[in-house]
């Protein structure tokens, strides 16, 4: 059984430009959240999917925008980069099951963003 | 005020000592409780899970979750040097989104 993978692990960009993060989700998983993790910091979440629609948010502004795809697999788009964007973007998924067992997320290794 | 705080450490300890870790929070709708091991570039890794109060064991980590007192504790017995990580708590109260709110981490050093 393969664990949540991420790609790429590492990605710079310039200011203004636009990015897209790449997520295979967990054997068996149909949920993805996306967080982002500022140097020393706790992650804090960006938004998540269930059956390709979006299914809650955190405070992020809209130019950060995501999709989930048929198989489970998610992207992270994020356009007009700012400095502030340099970060650890986590993709995690979450089992199906009962209301215990779809709480539990699963991370991935991360991208790191870092943005010039 | 953020929703969960959780002490930044670092926390030094010799190897073989128990580690003691804990977080608090203000949201009284959270009642699922996880703790993540996070080494550096790398990302969390689930240790433990709990639903609501009580205590939960699982080899050399115990869990703990006084929800009257809105206080989760995670200890580690016997620490190893390969402990020596960055440690999260998350909570989330189970709601559409299921979105973790997570504390700012400890960081622990166990020396050998």
């Amino acid at each position: 059984e393969t664990g949540v993978t991420q790609s790429p692990t590492h990605l710079i960009k310039t200011r203004g430009q636009q990015v897209t993060l790449r997520c295979s989700s967990q054997s068996g998983h149909n949920t993805v959240s996306w967080y982002q993790q500022a140097l020393g910091q706790g992650p804090q979440f960006i938004f998540q999917y269930y059956r390709e629609e979006e299914n809650g948010r955190g405070n992020f502004p809209p130019r950060f925008s995501g999709l989930q795809f048929p198989n489970y697999s998610s992207e992270l788009n994020v356009n007009a980069l700012e400095l502030d964007d340099s970060a650890l973007y986590l993709c995690a998924s979450s089992p199906r099951g009962g209301m215990v067992t779809k709480n539990i997320q699963y991370f991935g290794a991360g991208t790191r963003l870092s943005v010039l | 005020q953020k929703e969960v705080e959780q002490d930044p450490g670092p926390l030094s300890v010799p190897e073989g000592a128990i580690v003691s870790l804990n977080c608090t929070y203000s949201n009284s709708a959270f009642q699922y409780f996880m703790w993540y091991r996070q080494y550096s570039r790398k990302g969390p890794e689930l240790l433990m899970y709990t639903y609501s109060s009580g205590n939960k064991e699982d080899g050399r980590f115990t869990a703990q979750v006084d929800k009257s007192s809105k206080y989760i504790s995670l200890f580690i017995r016997d620490s190893q040097p390969s402990d020596s990580a960055t440690y999260l708590c998350a909570m989330s109260a189970g709601a559409a989104g299921n979105k973790l709110t997570f504390g700012g981490g400890t960081r622990v050093l166990v020396k050998p």
